[in-house]
């Protein structure tokens, strides 16, 4: 069955960086983008970019552009979310999702609980 | 703010039916976009409910439907059940926004 599996809690001071991980298993990893999503608390869902496995192209929200890097590892189906320069404002729940191309997001990682604190 | 609107909350009791409403724009929805939508229940992750407007995933109940009209698109929920409780979110494309994914604000489905 497919699944993404994310890494664990991580807690970063303003100005660090952070990077999680998202495990794919069940399908074949080149054939699907790996998009990331993140929810502050009580906020919506915010897109933040993707990135295609196969090729290692890239896309990101104008917000995060110059601050999020998404790359993979082919050889253990993993993708990577690091962001930098962490603010209190980044403290969030960090999803991956998979998805081909424009189609809806059809399945999720277990979320990723990042906090940024002094 | 979004780009696309959804009320922030609706309501209904167990067995009637709800309307959640988004409403975009001609750099969205209105440039032939799909709209896809999302259930998000407290403690799990986000999950595909409809996708490409109004078709469902295996799996997803008949009770929930989509359509898309112009620059607007609704989810509609019939025969309310508690375990209904949650926020949706539609979710589409803008090419102001450099072909970017983008999601509504989300609306809090309360089940009576």
């Amino acid at each position: 069955q497919v699944q993404l599996v994310q890494s664990g809690t991580e807690v970063k001071k303003p100005g660090a960086s952070v990077k999680v991980s998202c495990k794919a298993s069940g399908y074949s990893f080149s054939t699907y983008d790996i998009n990331w999503v993140r929810q502050a608390s009580g906020q919506g869902l915010e897109w933040m970019g993707w990135m295609n496995p196969k090729s290692g192209n890239t896309g990101y929200a104008q917000k995060f552009k110059g601050r999020v890097t998404l790359t993979r590892n082919s050889s253990t189906s993993t993708a990577y979310m690091e962001l930098s320069s962490v603010r209190s404002d980044d403290t969030a729940i960090y999803y991956c999702a998979r998805a081909r191309g424009l189609a809806g997001l059809d399945y999720w990682g277990q979320g990723t609980l990042v906090t940024a604190s002094s | 703010q979004s780009v696309l609107t959804q009320p922030p909350s609706v309501s209904g009791a167990p067995g009637q039916g709800v309307t959640i409403s988004c409403t975009g724009s001609s750099s969205n929805l209105g440039a032939r976009y799909d709209v896809h939508w999302y259930q998000h229940l407290p403690g799990t992750a986000p999950k595909l409910l409809i996708y490409a407007n109004s078709n469902r995933p295996s799996g997803v109940p008949d009770r929930f439907s989509g359509s898309k009209s112009g620059a607007s698109a609704s989810l509609a929920i019939t025969g309310l059940q508690a375990e209904d409780e949650g926020y949706y979110y539609c979710q589409s494309y803008d090419y102001r926004l450099d072909g970017s994914r983008v999601f509504g604000g989300g609306t809090k489905l309360t089940v009576l």
